[in-house]
């Protein structure tokens, strides 16, 4: 079954720290996509990042990047030196082809960021 | 070009009331969906749609209706508000599957 696992309920740092948000999945699909979106105090859900099945490289976007390793299943995302205005829950989320016929995203239960000054 | 809109942005009902949450894009997306989110449960799938006219239950589809008559607009209904049914109601669409998925403000529904 598909599956997206965030263990990490709360993370604080302080301010300038790295801090990594890690995430697991199970699919037992080959084609798949991977998706981090934020959600600040404001409440809206933006989107951060979306990575196919077949490209393992890893992306960095300023202070953001990402790991994606299919023999662990894991897709972890590095803020580095944090900033208060990371502070957000962070969704991982699964999104399985269902042979085109669907759209479904499976999201994990998100890693709440405090970051401190 | 407003992306994904939601009305209305706050709603209280009382049990056993009904309502439409309105969800419209003018991105000409064909893929569109509702989630619900609750505290601790991240969002969860209610009903999705792959194009007007087609749609399909998602996680949990109990208690909410769709229909989807035009590209552009994707309806939810409540048939018989329970206060189970209380959450964040976000509206999303995507070009197609796998496409990233862009969601609307929310909603956020009380039922008494």
């Amino acid at each position: 079954a598909q599956k997206v696992t965030q263990a990490q309920t709360e993370i604080s740092v302080v301010e300038k720290e790295d801090v990594t948000l890690d995430c697991v999945y199970e699919t037992r699909d080959t084609t798949y996509y991977l998706f981090w979106y934020k959600q600040p105090p404001s409440g809206e859900l933006v989107f951060l990042i979306r990575r196919n099945s077949f490209d393992e490289q890893n992306e960095i976007s300023g202070r953001y990047s990402w790991n994606f390793q299919k023999s662990t299943s894991s897709f972890n995302f590095t803020i580095t030196a944090s900033q208060v205005v990371d502070s957000a829950v962070y969704f991982c989320a699964l999104s399985e082809t269902g042979g085109g016929a669907t759209n479904k995203l499976i999201f994990g239960t998100g890693t709440l960021l405090a970051v401190q000054p | 070009n407003a992306g994904v809109t939601q009305t209305p942005k706050f709603q209280v009902l009382k049990t056993g009331q009904s309502m439409t949450l309105q969800c419209a894009q003018d991105m000409n997306h064909e893929y569109m969906s509702w989630y619900r989110q609750d505290p601790g449960m991240g969002l969860r799938l209610i009903h999705y749609s792959v194009g007007a006219g087609i749609t399909d239950q998602g996680e949990v589809p109990n208690g909410y209706n769709v229909s989807r008559s035009t590209t552009e607009d994707f309806p939810l209904r409540l048939l018989s508000a329970a206060p189970s049914q209380t959450s964040v109601y976000f509206c999303a669409s995507s070009y197609s599957w796998g496409e990233t998925q862009y969601f609307g403000p929310g909603t956020r529904l009380l039922v008494l």
